[in-house]
């Protein structure tokens, strides 16, 4: 089956612009989650959902940065004023209640450079 | 604050050679995960530990879990090329949201 797809692979923006990240998570999972992996780090958590709201947000780094995932499936990072920093790899995972110990299958991720 | 170390975070050896990579917290896991990440992709789950003394075998990679789950290892048995890449683990703390918490990885290069 289908693994879960994110777009664009990449994106490259200038300094102060706005872009939108999306994960298509595997069908059916009903959780997702969103990480950040700079070069030479492991992912860092950003936002997890539980089916459409926002369970965990705990790692957002500041107020540019939010998700949505409206119906349950899709979700969009969305970051606003990019900055420099903001450059990394975002990758999405999903999970079922179903799947035991919270076991998380990953994108490929979005590599964003911010210019 | 890193709550998962990861040792080494670099590892270059000759095919055949066995080599270990540890993952040692201060915090207590609920479980443990190992992934393996290659260039461009996302880390592919190898396997999960759960229960404290946990041995796991996946061919050749074994995998331990401490007896007081805030540990764990990986031991590779005669490395093979295929086997270079980031191996990262990451757990889920006891008590907390189900979000992963990672180590930084260690790269492994196997020379053929």
């Amino acid at each position: 089956g289908a693994g879960v797809s994110q777009t664009p692979s990449n994106k490259v923006t200038e300094k102060g612009k706005y872009v939108e990240l999306r994960c298509d998570p595997i069908s059916g999972h009903t959780a997702l989650y969103w990480y950040r992996q700079s070069l030479g780090q492991g992912p860092e958590f950003l936002i997890y959902f539980q089916g459409t709201g926002a369970a965990d947000d705990s790692g957002l780094p500041n107020d540019r940065f939010f998700a949505v995932r409206p119906e349950g499936s899709v979700s969009t990072l969305k970051i606003q004023r990019t900055e420099r920093g903001d450059s990394a790899v975002y990758l999405c995972a999903s999970s079922s209640t179903g799947i035991q110990y919270n076991e998380q299958f990953f994108g490929p991720g979005t590599r964003l450079t911010v210019l | 604050t890193q709550l998962l170390e990861q040792s080494p975070q670099f590892l270059s050896i000759q095919e055949g050679e066995n080599l270990t990579v540890y993952c040692n917290s201060s915090s207590v896991f609920s479980s443990l995960q190992w992934y393996r990440q290659e260039p461009g992709e996302g880390p592919v789950l190898l396997v999960t530990v759960v229960t404290g003394g946990e041995v796991k075998k996946l061919k050749r990679l074994t995998f331990q879990f401490g007896d007081a789950r805030k540990d764990s290892s990986l031991h590779i048995t005669a490395a093979q090329p295929g086997d270079t890449g980031l191996y990262l683990c990451a757990g889920v703390t006891q008590g907390g949201s189900e979000k992963l918490v990672f180590g930084k990885g260690t790269k492994l290069t196997v020379n053929p």
